[in-house]
């Protein structure tokens, strides 16, 4: 069965501060994606990578980073947290050309 | 207009009842066909993925895709209370070698006893 990990169910945060999420895979998957979820707005991809190293814009990329050092890790920044970050943070990893498999999900939230 | 239409609900429906959530889309080029099922406050999971048209049948759940029409199924046969969920088409190509999928919002679906 494909796992993927994400380092916190729950964050709570304060304005400002630098926020990390992590997330795992461990099915050898070259393409990792990092989203968020909000209520009516559905699914909006932040960033992706193809590769260790390699990351690409995806939607709403504005006010987030990305890290891939290792091919199984993946890792969101939020270099100074804002209550308008507050979300549910879901990461996803998958072949090219093949489906996509979540996470948990990390509900963030920014007081 | 959204490259994926999907209607939000909630849809509401006896145990028991055969349940059609649906989603159409606009881009012609859409090859790759999935839908997930998310329970609350959890990550979405893989429950039927497609390629092209046709149907895919696997226990309670058919997947059905109609290109000419630009709209995809999901049946669930025999609803349990457990199949109280949001579902979540997605559909993708091979268009630019990139493969990233997009999303419908999601219908919330309840199938009370």
């Amino acid at each position: 069965d494909v796992k993927v990990t994400q380092s916190s169910r729950y964050l709570v945060k304060r304005t400002g501060e630098k926020v990390f999420l992590e997330c795992v895979q461990d099915m050898d998957h070259e393409n990792m994606f990092w989203y968020r979820q909000d209520p009516g707005l559905g699914l909006r991809l932040i960033y992706f990578s193809y590769d260790v190293k390699m990351k690409e814009k995806g939607d709403i990329p504005e006010g987030y980073s990305v890290s891939r050092e290792k091919k199984e890790r993946f890792s969101l920044i939020l270099e100074s947290a804002s209550t308008n970050q507050t979300s549910m943070y879901l990461c996803a990893s998958g072949l090219l050309g093949d489906t996509q498999y979540f996470g948990p999900g990390t509900r963030l939230t920014v007081l | 207009q959204k490259e994926v239409e999907q209607d939000p609900g909630p849809l509401s429906v006896p145990e028991g009842a055969i349940v059609s959530l649906n989603c159409t889309y606009s881009n012609s080029a859409f090859q790759y066909f999935m839908w997930y099922r998310q329970y609350s406050r959890k990550g979405p999971e893989l429950l039927m993925y497609t390629y092209s048209s046709g149907n895919k049948e696997d226990g309670r759940f058919t997947a059905q895709v109609d290109k000419s029409s630009k709209y995809i199924s999901l049946f669930i046969r025999d609803s349990q209370p457990s199949d109280s969920a949001t579902y979540l088409c997605a559909m993708s190509s091979s268009s630019g070698g990139s493969y990233i999928p997009t999303f419908g919002r999601g219908t919330s679906l309840i199938v009370h006893p």
